[in-house]
């Protein structure tokens, strides 16, 4: 089955600075990447996807690029600020009934 | 914007007791699903359900685990004998039809087994 891994596990960086967060999946037919954002005790927030017929996609700050041949996907944030701290999975959807695999989570941490 | 409703927030029960995790999907949703979360880790998948079926799961759904969709409205989770190791955040999804991508996720209930 489908398996996706992400790095890193945490990342720390100034106000204003970007951050790139990477993921990896194995099964080629994955057709649907989410990113999610989910700060403490909450549910898991879309903030921006890219299905596998797109290259890259972007929202404002926010930006995702899909590389189908390699299998790795990579979620991008600009200019950023302390509520941007949180944690944050990508995952991989496939398959005739579009379960979500998802990554171990990213624990970003903006600093003022 | 339609929500994914579910009930308790937070469960508290003994090892050993049954407990039926509640969730109202939104109303033109044909797919539903649980996931669970234990604290500090990953969204694991559980179970997705069509058509009043099971159509995938998880190797976490075992036989302790079933789900029902009882009046076509509400979709639970019945775990029967409930282990410390199951106390975890479990939050229920939908999504329309096939062709659309992306979920709606409830809020999700805190269980928590002692």
């Amino acid at each position: 089955g489908e398996n996706v891994e992400q790095h890193p596990s945490t990342l720390s960086v100034q106000e204003g600075d970007s951050a790139v967060i990477k993921c990896t999946y194995s099964d080629s037919a994955s057709n649907y990447f989410p990113w999610y954002k989910q700060e403490l005790g909450k549910r898991p927030q879309l903030i921006i996807d890219i299905r596998s017929n797109v290259g890259e996609k972007k929202d404002q700050r926010i930006a995702v690029t899909l590389n189908k041949t390699a299998k790795h996907f990579s979620l991008h944030i600009t200019e950023t600020q302390p509520e941007d701290s949180a944690v944050y999975f990508c995952a991989a959807q496939g398959g005739s009934q579009g379960n979500l695999i998802f990554g171990k989570g990213t624990k970003l941490s903006v600093k003022p | 914007e339609p929500e994914v409703t579910q009930t308790p927030s937070h469960q508290v029960t003994q090892m050993g007791q049954e407990v039926i995790l509640r969730c109202v999907p939104i109303s033109n949703h044909l797919y539903f699903y649980w996931y669970r979360q234990i604290l500090g880790q990953k969204v694991e998948f559980l179970v997705s359900f069509y058509n009043n079926e099971i159509s995938e799961k998880s190797e976490i759904f075992d036989d302790q685990f079933s789900v029902e969709r009882p009046d076509g409205s509400n979709f639970t989770l019945k775990i029967r004998s409930t282990k410390l190791e199951d106390s975890a955040m479990y939050f229920c999804a939908s999504r329309p039809d096939r062709a659309i991508y992306g979920y709606t996720f409830g809020s999700g209930t805190r269980l928590t087994v002692v």
